[in-house]
């Protein structure tokens, strides 16, 4: 299976920039998503990321290495309400199509 | 679109009762998922589902069932609880589209306690 590896907690500053970084072990890799968690509730999507680069979606943006085995999530303009756990999961390509999911980073964004 | 739905949302079970959570998806998606996470744990997968008929295990399926009879339904049976197997689950569906894109669709959550 994969190894997904992300901090387990960070804080930041309301209106500040913070990126959350993932790493995985590249074998078999297809494509890593990002999901924001608020706490009890159901992951939500953010991102997924196939090809090497850097996608935005407005104040979010996710980067995908896969000859690093490296992603990080970039959250602009902090907002209070951003305020949750960010999963990082990385699927595997091949007939079974099974997300790995990470811990998940505790991100406490403070005025 | 009601998406993925599972029920029930909250149950509190006895060690040794036997309970079944049900999820059903309307989206016709092909995977399924059952995932359950633990306090300050990410989602580790319990079984999953490729299509109708087709079931496999995950990485901690011991203790579960599953089934999936037709392509909305993907129902989890717990036999004898645990307390261990007290936990939040999560179902959750897709269909594979490889460089196109993908979503993971996830139900709200079954918040378990086995006492």
């Amino acid at each position: 299976g994969q190894n997904i590896d992300q901090p387990t907690e960070m804080t930041a500053t309301e209106g500040a920039i913070v990126q959350i970084n993932c790493t995985y072990q590249t074998s078999g890799f297809n494509g890593l998503f990002w999901y924001q968690q608020h706490a009890g509730e159901a992951p939500t999507f953010l991102s997924y990321n196939v090809l090497d680069g850097l996608e935005e979606k407005g104040r979010f943006s996710s980067f995908l290495s896969r000859s690093k085995g490296y992603s990080y999530l970039l959250l602009k303009e902090l907002q209070m309400k951003d305020s949750a756990s960010y999963l990082c999961a990385a699927s595997l390509s091949g007939g079974s199509y099974i997300p790995t999911f990470g811990r998940g980073t505790s991100l406490i964004v403070h005025p | 679109n009601a998406g993925v739905t599972q029920t029930p949302k909250f149950r509190i079970l006895k060690i040794g009762q036997s309970m079944t959570l049900q999820c059903t998806q309307d989206m016709n998606h092909n995977y399924m998922y059952w995932y359950r996470q633990d306090p300050g744990m990410g989602l580790k997968l319990i079984y999953y589902s490729v299509g109708a008929g087709i079931t496999d295990k995950g990485e901690v399926p011991n203790g579960y069932n599953v089934s999936r009879s037709t392509t909305e339904d993907f129902p989890l049976r717990l036999e004898l609880a645990a307390p261990s197997q007290t936990s939040v689950y999560f179902c959750a569906s897709t269909t594979f589209q490889g460089l196109a894109g993908n979503t993971i669709y996830f139900g709200e959550g079954s918040w378990l306690t086995v006492v």
